[in-house]
């Protein structure tokens, strides 16, 4: 079971670039990394997907290095509106929900 | 149209009393789950089920039970309550075998 760890918070300016770092030292082979997105009193939303390298979207990007055993997920410029708490989700979702593991959260807050 | 919808989306009750939650989502999804979450917002999955398997966190206790009349829906029974289950519950969907999950609103749970 690949435990994950994040930092508790962070603090940004709006224009700058975050990036939030999940530890996963024991993520097995089969396992993907999965960044979701929480804003109060809503459910977790999808951000990017990963399993190495460097995976890029309209929103965000995911750095995984060689050995798979952190990764990081980055904001380009963020805004107010990104204040939110960041989640790193690995595992493996062929073989059972209760492999999924999510990391404890970032609470990211931007100010201006 | 929403994609994964819960109701109620509060629920106050009495210990000891059994209650229900329902899920439904019209993605087209095979793989419904349900998470807690708690106060200190740490995400955690109770259950992941689809139409030929149910997964079953090993922590939780068996006085709450999914039930999937097809594979739309996916309720949570909870039985004798206790004040130590008020938590915000959240249902997700996914295409079995992809990692993207997508989240309902959540039900806030109260038990007094």
């Amino acid at each position: 079971l690949a435990k994950t760890t994040q930092p508790i918070s962070m603090d940004s300016y709006e224009g700058q670039e975050v990036n939030i770092t999940c530890s996963h030292n024991n993520i097995a082979t089969n396992d993907y990394i999965t960044w979701y997105q929480q804003f109060p009193s809503q459910g977790p939303r999808f951000i990017i997907q990963g399993y190495k390298t460097k995976v890029t979207n309209e929103v965000a990007s995911l750095f995984i290095p060689a050995d798979r055993k952190s990764s990081t997920l980055s904001l380009p410029r963020v805004s107010l509106s990104d204040t939110a708490v960041y989640y790193c989700l690995v595992g493996d979702m062929g073989g059972g929900g209760n492999k999924l593991t999510f990391g404890t959260g970032t609470q990211l807050k931007v100010e201006l | 149209d929403t994609a994964v919808s819960q109701t109620p989306k509060y629920l106050v009750t009495q210990m000891g009393n059994d209650k229900s939650i329902k899920c439904e989502q019209n993605l087209g999804h095979d793989t419904m789950y349900w998470y807690k979450q708690d106060s200190k917002k740490f995400l955690k999955i109770m259950f992941s089920y689809n139409n030929k398997e149910l997964i079953i966190n090993e922590t939780v206790p068996n006085r709450f039970s999914p039930k999937s009349p097809d594979k739309a829906h996916l309720n949570l029974h909870i039985n004798s309550l206790e004040l130590g289950d008020s938590a915000v519950y959240f249902c997700a969907s996914s295409q079995f075998q992809t990692d993207t999950q997508y989240f309902g609103p959540g039900t806030r749970l109260t038990v007094l």
